[in-house]
């Protein structure tokens, strides 16, 4: 059983074309996240969701819009893809909002821009 | 956010006990102390979190300072398959938000 899924786990693709990524737990939790990780392995904050609504957005520029259509899941689209986009994303989840709980992570989705 | 500092890199030899440490001078309160680790091609991977005190799980132990400014954790039989990078973050109590650094790459050698 795998706790935190996604789809697709690659993705490659043209500049300017609009894309998604989906993610799906499990596991029960409120809470859900998107990570950007880039070509130098740093790993980035892009939202969190809590109950559908939306709680973190880190000046992630507005053609990546996150959509919660339920608790379970939290998708990903990107409009007009840009080469700077290239990079790995991952979806987490956790059972709430403190500092406090453990956030479980996808495998990841590794998309190339060309 | 609140910093930590970390190694770049450490090795280990397998069956070995591994002490990563982590310095987070900066430290408040209300921080907890979070390590996760990133095995290659793969997500990052929950080990362990506290908050004052020392914390053990079936996968590592914590040790915090008393002062709280820095952190160890301890794996205590390295195996091939704890290479990975360890990240040690700050999260303040109040949010879900991790920042992860550049972390510790770790290296099992046989």
């Amino acid at each position: 059983d795998t706790a935190v899924s996604q789809t697709p786990k690659y993705l490659v693709t043209q500049m300017g074309n609009d894309k998604s990524i989906k993610c799906e737990q499990n596991l029960g939790h409120d809470t859900m996240y998107w990570y950007k990780q880039d070509s130098k392995k740093f790993l980035k904050i892009m939202f969190s969701y809590n109950n559908k609504e939306l709680i973190i957005n880190e000046t992630v520029p507005n053609r990546f819009s996150p959509k919660s259509p339920d608790k379970a899941h939290l998708n990903l689209h990107i409009n007009s893809l840009e080469l700077g986009d290239s990079a790995v994303y991952f979806c987490a989840s956790s059972p709430g909002t403190s500092g406090g709980v453990e956030q479980f992570f996808g495998p990841g989705t590794r998309l190339t821009v060309l | 956010d609140a910093k930590t500092t970390q190694p770049n890199s450490m090795e280990s030899n397998e069956e070995e006990p591994v002490h990563l440490p982590c310095n987070h001078s900066t430290i408040s309160g209300t921080d907890y102390i979070h390590w996760y680790r990133q095995l290659p091609s793969q997500g990052p991977e929950y080990v362990i979190h506290g908050l004052t005190s020392n914390v053990n799980n079936r996968m590592a132990s914590l040790a915090i300072a008393e002062d709280r400014k820095s952190s160890t954790l301890i794996l205590h039989r390295a195996t091939l398959r704890d290479a990975a990078v360890y990240y040690c973050i700050l999260n303040w109590g109040g949010s879900e938000k991790l920042v992860f650094g550049k972390g510790t790459k770790l290296t099992v050698n046989p």
